[in-house]
């Protein structure tokens, strides 16, 4: 069974709107972490934001934001303001703490942003 | 800002040769991974290593496979007798704690 759903394979945004990229998740453990990541056309892996189970408030990182939502096992990941340069894939990811050391990572979303 | 950085960023290696991916990551980091994605696929988790040993590793990392940190600095990953399949980036990645992993840009390897 997939631990991180991306249901979003592609999406085509218009700059200056703000984006919502879908991820679900699926545990039994009470202690985890999401991430999400951005892969550039380049190729490297850029951490954006983080958010634990344990965390209260939904994290946010400058233009970025997760909106967490636990009892649905959602970590949705909302770009304000997108910009050309936020074109890239993203990729929802979890850690289960007790569990092991691994990310393990969605299929992924590849976002166009159109000027 | 400290990044974590890999050599080189393209390796081409004949199938059957060994090749050794190297790795510098974050001076204060702890934990330490490897991990692959074939072209158009998603990122896959290969190896964990903490003080100074293997902590975990997926089904991926066979006997083909083997990590070392030899000097303190660098984090490496030996694929030994590469097969076609296992062209891919290969991403290394640290962390000071067991939340965030950062990235290094990545190696690509290319087995012809």
């Amino acid at each position: 069974a997939q631990k991180i759903t991306q249901t979003q394979p592609g999406m085509f945004v218009q700059e200056k709107e703000a984006v919502t990229l879908d991820c679900t998740y699926d545990t039994s453990d009470q202690s985890y972490g999401l991430f999400w990541y951005k892969q550039p056309s380049s190729g490297e892996m850029i951490f954006l934001i983080y958010q634990g189970s344990y965390d209260e408030q939904n994290a946010t990182e400058g233009r970025y934001s997760l909106n967490f939502q636990k009892a649905r096992k959602s970590a949705n990941l909302v770009i304000s303001a997108s910009q050309l340069g936020d074109s890239a894939m993203y990729f929802c990811a979890m850690r289960e703490v007790q569990r092991d050391d691994k990310i393990i990572f969605g299929k992924g979303t590849r976002l166009h942003i159109l000027p | 800002e400290p990044e974590v950085t890999q050599t080189p960023s393209h390796q081409v290696t004949q199938m059957g040769q060994e090749v050794i991916l190297r790795c510098v990551p974050i001076s204060n980091h702890l934990y330490f991974y490897w991990y692959r994605q074939i072209l158009g696929q998603k990122v896959e988790f290969l190896v964990s290593f903490y003080n100074n040993e293997i902590s975990e590793k997926s089904e991926i990392f066979d006997d083909q496979f083997s990590v070392e940190r030899p000097d303190g600095s660098n984090f490496t990953l030996k694929i030994r007798s590469t097969k076609l399949e296992d062209s891919a980036m290969y991403f290394c990645a640290s962390s000071p704690r067991h939340n965030e992993q950062f990235f290094g840009p990545g190696t690509r390897l290319t087995v012809l």
